[in-house]
């Protein structure tokens, strides 16, 4: 079962417009949430996280919204830069999973100049 | 920081054979994961290893796959007898401690294994 989900497997916005990826997840247990970047050919990058007790956390162009009522995060980028295009994981941890991170199977965002 | 280092970076080998892959970790992190990706998935977790216990293994982690991480350094992993389904990007990434905003798993870029 698909724990962590990212029903949009691709998304195009023009530069300097923003770019919104959503992530819906089932595991009520889920405590942390965090997004992740990837290049072809390298692996993940860290960008951003929350936790539960937060429905927000900023950084720089970077905000991660937190609805856990409805089990549902996104990831808002403003504005969107060429360097942003990258297929973009969201990834989940329980308090009682060793930290290991559940992801999602990817958006792949293209920045269209 | 010098990141975490895996090797080879690909991999092609025939069907039936073992293959091992290597990884180093960040050298203070005291955990230590592995991950599979296929296309079009998110990375999958397989094992988790606190300093050199193993601590943690997916079901997806036939008898066929063993990981060992001596002396909490650098861990490798094996498959035996190799089938075309472990073709997949194999990746490791290691962290200090409790996953939380200053301590998020950093990953490497990870071994291609394609199996003819």
């Amino acid at each position: 079962d698909q724990q962590v989900k990212q029903n949009s497997p691709s998304l195009s916005v023009q530069e300097g417009r923003i770019s919104i990826l959503n992530c819906d997840y089932t595991n009520s247990m889920f405590d942390y949430f965090l997004w992740y970047k990837k290049y072809p050919a390298e692996g993940p990058t860290f960008l951003i996280s929350i936790s539960s007790i937060k429905d927000k956390n900023e950084d720089g162009r970077f905000t991660v919204f937190l609805n856990k009522s409805a089990k549902h995060l996104s990831l808002h980028i403003v504005p969107s830069q060429p360097g942003d295009s990258a297929v973009y994981f969201c990834a989940a941890s329980d308090p009682f999973g060793n930290e290991k991170l559940t992801f999602g199977t990817g958006t792949r965002l293209t920045i269209i100049p | 920081d010098t990141g975490v280092s895996q090797d080879p970076r690909h991999k092609i080998t025939k069907r039936g054979q073992n293959v091992t892959f290597r990884c180093d970790p960040i050298s203070e992190h005291n955990r230590l994961y592995w991950y599979r990706q296929t296309l079009g998935q998110g990375p999958e977790f397989l094992t988790y290893f606190q300093n050199e216990a193993q601590l943690e293994k997916s079901r997806l982690l036939s008898d066929r796959f063993s990981a060992e991480r001596p002396k909490g350094s650098f861990s490798t992993l094996e498959i035996q007898r190799t089938e075309q389904g472990d073709s997949a990007m194999y990746l490791c990434a290691s962290s200090t401690g409790t996953v939380s905003y200053n301590s998020p798993l950093h990953f490497g870029n990870g071994t291609r294994l394609t199996v003819t």
